[in-house]
C-alpha cells in the first residue's frame, strides 16, 4: 500500500463550481500535512499547511481527518487560475522527509 | 524569497553517460534532497542531506549517487544513465526537519536515449 494516495482526478469543473478531493495517508503517526500546488510543466509550491483543527485561506480550505487518516481540500468559487495538480505531502514523527501523493489534477473550464 | 536553482532545466544524454545534476539553494539550509516524478507515480525521494558531507538513501536510491560538499549545493549522480532514468528531477530545500515547507527548483527534465 502507497503511504500517500490521492485520486488522480481529473476534476473538470465550470467556472464558479466547489470541487474537493481527498488524500489518505498509511501512517497514523503521521505529523504534518501539507497541501502543494504544480502547474503544468512547473515545480510544486505550498498552497496550505494543514492542522488539526482545519484551516482555511481564502477560497481554501483544508481539514484533517486523523481517525480515518486522510487530509482534504476544498476549493470555492473556483477560477480558470486554479487549473492546476494538486500533490499532498504527508511526514511522520522524527522524519527528515515528506511522503507525496501522486497528485489530483483539476481543470476549471470557463 | 527562498531561491532553488538548477543546472539545467533540460537535458539530453546517451545511455552509460555520467550525468551531473546540480542545485543551489541560497538560503542557508539544512536539508535538501533529490526527487525524480514520474507520471501516475509522483515525487519519489532519491536521496536527502541533512548536512553538509551527510547523505541518507531514499525510497529508490538504486543508480543515482550525491555529494555536497557545500552547505548550498547538493549534486545528484546518475553514474550510468540508463533509458528508465528518463524523467524530471526536482531538487527541493527545506530549513528544519520534514515538518517545514519544501521549496522546490524548477526541475531538470532528463531524456536518457
Amino acid at each position: 500500500r502507497k503511504e500517500v494516495e490521492q485520486d488522480p482526478g481529473p476534476f473538470n469543473v465550470p467556472e464558479g463550481a466547489t470541487v474537493a478531493f481527498n488524500c489518505t495517508y498509511s501512517n497514523s503517526a503521521s505529523q504534518s500535512f501539507f497541501w502543494y500546488r504544480q502547474d503544468c510543466r512547473k515545480e510544486p509550491k505550498l498552497l496550505m499547511s494543514v492542522y488539526s483543527s482545519g484551516n482555511e485561506d481564502g477560497r481554501f480550505t483544508a481539514q484533517l481527518n486523523r481517525a480515518s487518516q486522510y487530509i482534504s481540500l476544498l476549493i470555492r468559487d473556483s477560477k480558470l487560475s486554479d487549473s492546476a495538480t494538486y500533490l499532498c505531502a504527508v511526514n511522520g514523527p522524527n522524519d527528515y522527509k515528506l511522503s507525496f501523493g501522486a497528485g489530483t489534477t483539476v481543470t476549471v473550464r470557463a | 524569497d527562498v531561491k532553488v536553482t538548477q543546472s539545467s532545466r533540460y537535458l539530453v544524454k546517451r545511455t552509460g553517460e555520467k550525468v551531473f545534476l546540480e542545485c543551489v539553494q541560497d538560503m542557508d539550509h539544512e536539508n535538501m534532497f533529490w526527487y525524480r516524478q514520474d507520471p501516475g507515480l509522483g515525487l519519489r525521494l532519491i536521496y536527502f542531506s541533512y548536512d553538509v558531507k551527510m547523505k541518507e538513501k531514499g525510497d529508490i536510491p538504486e543508480g543515482y549517487s550525491v555529494s555536497r560538499e557545500k552547505k548550498e549545493r547538493f549534486s545528484l549522480i546518475l553514474e550510468s544513465a540508463s533509458t528508465n532514468q528518463t524523467s524530471m528531477y526536482l531538487c527541493a530545500s527545506t530549513l528544519l526537519a520534514g515538518s517545514e515547507t519544501q521549496y522546490f527548483g524548477p526541475g531538470t527534465r532528463l531524456l536518457v536515449l
